[in-house]
């Protein structure tokens, strides 16, 4: 299985700041990688699929880079409704797995 | 828009099987190039890809869970179910169904999920 590893593990951080997620394979994935944002009792939110690549509504203050074993996710400005839990997740072979998520707390 | 909702039992005994179908609305399942799936998170953990299903019945499960998962589909009612069998405490967990795009994998949109507890 490929594993996806993500960091920090908890960020905090303040409304306007700009902040950066990590996921790393441990092996190479191209560039099937997609983002997700998950609030409580929520359903997960679709973000960004193929590493780059924004899904349709979702604000472009979203963004995401990186190909083989190295993504980011940012977030160019915080803002309120962006405190959540964050996870990466790759579909370049099953099983599919996704990074432990990353929590990101209001300071 | 479509929409994706659990349902089922929200306790199940060790040993048994859990059950619990996804109905989809405002769209058909039986749309070209998209599964339907099932993702899981026990509390306090991550996100477990558990398996999924074309809407022609062909499936792909998670290895970890094979030899207990069963997905069917029934396009007659716009639903596909999920049974785990041989349940412990180890499977109480929010399973969430979802839509999952067959080219590249991800999934969207998402249900709400539904807490299902294995407990005596």
């Amino acid at each position: 299985d490929i594993q996806m590893t993500q960091s920090p593990s908890s960020l905090s951080a303040s409304v306007g700041d700009r902040v950066t997620i990590t996921c790393r394979a441990s092996q190479s994935i191209s560039s099937y990688l997609n983002w997700y944002q998950h609030k409580p009792g929520k359903a997960p939110k679709f973000l960004i699929y193929a590493a780059s690549s924004l899904q349709s509504g979702v604000p472009s203050r979203f963004s995401g880079s990186g190909s083989g074993t190295d993504f980011t996710l940012t977030i160019s400005s915080l803002q309120p409704e962006d405190f959540a839990t964050y996870y990466c997740q790759q579909s370049f072979s099953t099983p599919y797995t996704f990074g432990q998520g990353t929590k990101l707390e209001i300071k | 828009q479509l929409q994706l909702q659990e349902s089922g039992p929200g306790l199940v005994k060790p040993s048994e099987t859990l059950s619990l179908t996804c109905s989809v609305s405002g769209g058909s399942i039986n749309s070209s190039g998209y599964y339907g799936a099932w993702v899981r998170q026990p509390p306090g953990k991550g996100l477990e890809w558990i398996g999924s299903i074309y809407y022609t019945g062909t499936t792909n499960y998670n290895p970890s869970l094979k030899s207990r998962v069963t997905i069917s589909v029934d396009t007659s009612k716009n639903q596909f179910s999920l049974k785990l069998s041989s349940v412990t405490a180890a499977d109480t967990a929010v399973y969430y169904c979802a839509r999952q795009k067959v080219s590249r994998g991800w999934f969207d949109p998402w249900g709400q999920g539904t807490l299902v507890t294995v407990s005596s």
